[in-house]
């Protein structure tokens, strides 16, 4: 039972132009979305998130969008740069005290210079 | 604030053995939480302690499995009788309160268990 799915196991982009990772959620009873990154032999690092109450969040380079009535989570990187080269995941949270994250399979994003 | 830290890195252990896993979370962090990782999948859930207290433990931990939380700080996880299927990268995060609160979980780089 996959409640985040990451569709694309791979994305490669060009150098200087914009990057979008998307994630698919099945649970309406997440309200808090989250973006890790994760570099090989290091664990994930946390990069940006969102409220259920918000639609849109943006820090940097990094923007994250929600669109609760399709259930559907992106992240936008632009401009994409060489160090962004890493694997990707979304992840959510619902209500429950323990408030522990569900992960999607991850996307391995390549840019290229 | 030096991180979250697991020991050991990587552990290669003969199937039937027992392994013990050491967390220490970033310092008065309250939340502690155990996932494991298997290759192309995303960071599954484990285990949740809140302090010294044990909150809540996912199917995934079957009774092979045993984590403590100690006083409140490090953490261990413990696998009895390993078999192959328990080969996988097992992560440690924590985080001083609630995830609504706006502080996302921060992961350790995790111990690497090969089951031959």
């Amino acid at each position: 039972d996959q409640q985040a799915k990451q569709n694309s196991p791979s994305l490669s982009v060009q150098e200087g132009r914009i990057s979008i990772l998307n994630c698919d959620y099945t649970n309406s009873m997440f309200d808090y979305f989250l973006w890790y990154k994760k570099y090989p032999a290091e664990g994930p690092t946390f990069l940006i998130s969102i409220s259920s109450i918000k639609d849109k969040n943006e820090d940097g380079r990094f923007t994250v969008f929600l669109n609760k009535s399709a259930k559907h989570l992106s992240l936008h990187i632009v401009p994409s740069q060489p160090g962004d080269s890493a694997v990707y995941f979304c992840a959510a949270s619902g209500r429950g005290s323990a408030r522990q994250l569900t992960f999607g399979s991850g996307t391995q994003l390549t840019v290229l210079p | 604030d030096t991180g979250v830290s697991q020991n050991p890195r990587h552990k290669i252990t003969k199937r039937g053995q027992n392994v013990t896993f050491r967390c220490d979370p970033i310092s008065e962090h309250n939340r502690l939480y155990w996932y494991r990782q298997t290759l192309g999948q995303g960071p599954e859930f484990l285990t949740y302690f809140q302090n010294e207290a044990q909150l809540e433990k996912s199917r995934l931990l079957s009774d092979r499995f045993s984590a403590e939380r100690p006083k409140g700080s490090f953490s261990t996880l413990e696998i009895q009788r390993t078999e192959q299927g328990d080969s996988a990268m097992y992560l440690c995060a924590s985080s001083p309160d609630g995830i609504l609160q706006g502080s996302p979980l921060h992961f350790g780089n995790g111990t690497r268990l090969t089951v031959t």
